[in-house]
């Protein structure tokens, strides 16, 4: 059972525009909520992260939305550039722990100039 | 500069033949991990580890092995019994969970 489900697989949006990734999990036990960034060729960087204590939280054009009752949350890209052309993966776990992260299957943002 | 390093960054292989993949971190991370990266999958877990001598399969372990014997170093073998072989295998370590993972540059193994 998949326990990070992402949408949409791509993205295509103008510079300029707003890019909205969002997940959903199933355990309730997560409690660390990051995003990471993936350019082709390299590993993923983590870009932003969350705990379910705050609904969001901001750096600089990228904020992430947490909802906990509906257990989504989502990355918002303001005024996207084409350097943000990426892949974005969601991914959920407990925090306090040496576990692992289960990832969602990753966004593919193309951001048109 | 501390960091996780991959090698090499590509790898050939003929079919049927076993091949190791290294992964060495200088952050003095106890957790270590394996993930296989296909187009449309997304990242999946091979084999992770959280202490020296331990480690636990992730979902997708058959065909593959692991070894920890140093905090540093966790190579990755790839056997003949993994049925489709050829994809871009990252390794990732860390701290704790919540401080998140940093991963090295993968490893592109193709086996013909």
């Amino acid at each position: 059972q998949q326990q990070v489900k992402q949408s949409p697989q791509s993205l295509i949006v103008q510079k300029g525009g707003i890019s909205i990734i969002n997940c959903a999990y199933e355990n309730t036990a997560f409690d660390y909520f990051p995003w990471y960034q993936q350019f082709p060729g390299k590993g993923p960087a983590l870009l932003i992260a969350i705990r379910p204590d705050v609904s969001e939280k901001k750096e600089g054009r990228f904020t992430i939305s947490f909802n906990k009752s509906a257990k989504q949350f989502s990355l918002h890209i303001m005024d996207s550039q084409p350097g943000d052309s990426a892949t974005y993966f969601c991914a959920a776990g407990r925090g306090s722990t040496l576990g692992r992260l289960y990832f969602g299957r990753g966004t593919q943002l193309t951001v048109w100039p | 500069d501390g960091g996780i390093t991959q090698s090499p960054k590509y790898l050939f292989r003929k079919e049927g033949q076993n091949v190791t993949l290294s992964c060495e971190q200088n952050l003095n991370h106890d957790a270590m991990y394996w993930y296989r990266q296909d187009p449309g999958q997304g990242l999946r877990l091979i084999y992770y580890s959280q202490i020296v001598n331990d480690f636990q399969k992730g979902d997708i372990a058959e065909g593959y092995s692991v070894s920890r014997e140093k905090k540093e170093s966790f190579p990755l073998t790839v056997t003949s019994a993994q049925k489709n072989p050829t994809a871009f295998y990252l390794c990732a370590s860390s701290k704790e969970v919540k401080r998140g993972y940093t991963f090295g540059s993968g490893t592109r193994l193709t086996v013909v």
